[in-house]
């Protein structure tokens, strides 16, 4: 079983939809918790820590829950601009290695 | 965020040839510095950590003699791909984090294509 799971996709989405998509991770002594945005041929890029008691940036929205040890993602009103792959991202302790999933590929359609 | 630059973005080689990668922290000290290695339609893949002064440690699987990692500074570290092959051709990103940071800030990364 791999480390960190993600449903690869792609999720087509209509443009000012929204969509949800989730991560699982294997190991419970997991710290940390990240989502990440990669566009085609680019580096990732932090789009946002996942907090315990769940965070808001925008039009995103991170939930995670311990006890079942995943991590979700949600956008809102989804612009075009959105599409990318969405890198699920775990970490055991500060200064330590990430371990990521193998990417949600959101497409966001007119 | 902080910066981190890589050196190139992007090279092409013979094979047979060794290729030298460098990852630069720009606006704060890297202790820690990770060289992941990406293939198209595949999630990165950690491929060694190294620690500023010290040995990096290598995944399984990794060669270390294939992949000489040097991390001599706390702003620099390079990933030399000694005898590459076309296997080899990948995109190679560095990442770096400081000591009591749980995020790692990227490189732009490097796309090596082995002929």
């Amino acid at each position: 079983r791999k480390e960190v799971e993600q449903d690869p996709g792609p999720f087509n989405v209509p443009e000012g939809a929204t969509v949800a998509f989730n991560c699982t991770y294997s190991n419970s002594a997991s710290q940390s918790f990240f989502w990440y945005r990669q566009d085609c041929r680019k580096e990732p890029k932090l789009l946002m820590s996942v907090y315990s008691s769940g965070n808001e940036d925008g039009r995103f929205t991170a939930q995670l829950n311990r006890a079942s040890q995943y991590i979700s993602l949600l956008i809102r009103d989804s612009k075009l601009s959105d599409s990318a792959t969405y890198l699920c991202v775990v970490n055991k302790a500060a200064g330590n290695k990430l371990t990521f999933g193998g990417g949600t590929r959101v497409l966001v359609k007119p | 965020g902080a910066v981190v630059s890589q050196h190139p973005s992007w090279v092409i080689c013979k094979s047979g040839t060794s290729v030298k990668i460098e990852c630069r922290s720009l606006d704060f000290q890297a202790t820690t510095m990770f060289w992941y290695r990406q293939f198209p339609k595949q999630s990165l893949m950690l491929m060694a950590t190294s620690n500023e002064g010290s040995k990096a440690t290598y995944e399984q699987g990794v060669e270390k003699d294939k992949f000489l990692i040097n991390h001599a500074s706390l702003t620099l570290s390079t990933l030399t791909v000694t005898s590459a092959h076309p296997e080899d051709s990948s995109f190679y990103i560095c990442s770096a984090s400081g000591q009591l940071s749980y995020e790692q800030y990227f490189g732009p990364g490097t796309r090596l294509t082995v002929t």
